[in-house]
């Protein structure tokens, strides 16, 4: 499809396992961010990736999370050891460029984690 | 610091009312851009608009219209006539300093037939 494709769409996974889930952003979009949102909460911030550059990885909770971006397209989040409070849908999003320059950023419909 | 503050948490009507979303922001910047999004129940955010500092005319769009007004730092949001389907979460976002967009806590809308 032309849109932010994300896997898996739902996730349950008990407390201390490992988990990745996958983004594949739009076709030539340059920028993939990474954004979580807790039940009943605003979105936070995790990860941006552009291009070739390091990624900005300040939105990350811990060093349990972490993400990579291969050959500039598709990116895994990976959270090691799951608690509780890891349960939150997580947003893949891409943009052509930044949007402080007037770029949209278009999001995929989220993986839903939970964490028992 | 780029902040957006959404006021109403929670905004309840009955079909074919009128509604206002209320969207408030602070940037140091002196040309910015702002952006609203939907999320209804599926969990999906979908781009509404993109609004940039420089034009402060009224953006129509069928039953969506918004209301940029520098002179406030407000960027509202107006469903006419809404319907069930406008029942979601609305978020008003602005970009950071770096590369992402910084958003609003949300309003949510819950329109009854």
């Amino acid at each position: 499809g032309a849109g932010v494709s994300q896997s898996p769409s739902n996730k349950v996974t008990e407390k201390g396992k490992d988990v990745e889930l996958r983004c594949d952003p739009i076709s030539g979009h340059t920028a993939l961010y990474w954004y979580r949102q807790s039940l009943g909460q605003g979105l936070e911030f995790l990860i941006y990736f552009q291009g070739n550059s390091a990624p900005d990885k300040s939105g990350l909770p811990s060093d349990r999370f972490s993400a990579e971006r291969t050959g500039g397209s598709v990116s895994t989040l990976t959270i090691q050891r799951t608690q509780q409070e890891d349960s939150a849908v997580y947003l893949c999003a891409s943009s052509s460029g930044r949007p402080r320059g007037g770029n949209t950023i278009y999001f995929g419909e989220g993986s839903w984690l939970t964490v028992v | 610091a780029q902040k957006v503050t959404q006021a109403q948490t929670e905004i309840s009507v009955v079909e074919k009312e009128d509604v206002t979303l209320d969207c408030v922001y602070e940037t140091r910047d002196t040309t910015y851009y702002l952006f609203w999004y939907k999320q209804p129940p599926s969990g999906e955010l979908v781009f509404l608009i993109r609004r940039n500092s420089f034009d402060e005319q009224n953006e129509i769009s069928g039953r969506y219209s918004w209301n940029f007004q520098k002179s406030t730092s407000s960027f509202n949001f107006t469903i006419t006539a809404s319907q069930v389907v406008d029942s979601a979460v609305y978020f008003c976002a602005l970009p950071n300093s770096g590369y992402a967009l910084n958003f609003g806590k949300g309003t949510s809308l819950l329109v009854t037939p």
